[in-house]
């Protein structure tokens, strides 16, 4: 079946540093690929997606590479800030499977 | 406008207790979603529906049981409510059975206590 496995966290960053957080995936085919976050005591939201190998995704400063070779969607980002402290979430969507796969979820904590 | 809505946003009550939650979207999406995400927020999906119709039943008690009386709305009842059912209940929708590529749309939660 499908499935994500992302970084364990917490992540613990001092803010302008270089984010990298990690996900790879297993599916047939060629599935969707999102990054959803979720601030303390809200939903998840949609940050960014790649429909198709080599697809960029990009929102709000970060980006994630959809990599067929290597079933990598990781998320980075060139200078965190203390409003980017959530959890993060990988995920993926594929035609004809009606379980949703997400990751369990990466803390990301960022100081001052 | 808020897009998922979930009704109410925290609720408390005594085990035992049989309680609903209640969720709205207004995307015109055509698949709707309950999840429980725990305290180290892991996301289980527990059931969804597509147009009234139930497609995703995972294993959970028969405690909990979903109603969609139409497609804009999914509602979530929970009988004899027990102390491991504390959680935040997420609603989603997406526009088709498997998210699609536009991914899912998620409500703000209901965080639920039982004491």
């Amino acid at each position: 079946g499908n499935s994500v496995t992302q970084m364990e966290g917490p992540v613990t960053l001092s803010e302008e540093a270089f984010l990298t957080i990690n996900c790879t995936y297993t599916a047939t085919g060629y599935p969707s690929l999102f990054w959803y976050v979720q601030y303390p005591g809200e939903g998840l939201q949609l940050l960014l997606k790649a429909t198709k190998a080599d697809d960029k995704g990009s929102n709000k400063g970060f980006e994630a590479t959809y990599r067929k070779e290597t079933t990598s969607f990781h998320l980075e980002k060139g200078s965190v800030q203390v409003s980017d402290s959530a959890v993060y979430f990988c995920a993926l969507s594929k035609r004809g499977s009606y379980i949703p796969t997400f990751g369990r979820g990466t803390s990301l904590i960022v100081h001052p | 406008d808020t897009a998922v809505s979930q009704t109410p946003k925290y609720l408390v009550t005594q085990m035992g207790n049989d309680k609903s939650i209640k969720c709205e979207q207004n995307l015109g999406h055509d698949t709707m979603y309950w999840y429980k995400q725990d305290s180290k927020k892991f996301l289980k999906i527990m059931f969804s529906y597509n147009n009234k119709e139930l497609i995703i039943n995972e294993t959970v008690p028969n405690r909990f049981s979903p109603k969609s009386p139409d497609k804009a709305h999914l509602n979530l009842h929970i009988n004899s409510l027990e102390l491991g059912d504390s959680a935040v209940y997420f609603c989603a929708s997406s526009q088709s059975v498997s998210g699609g590529d536009y991914g899912y749309t998620f409500g703000s939660g209901t965080r639920l206590t039982v004491v």
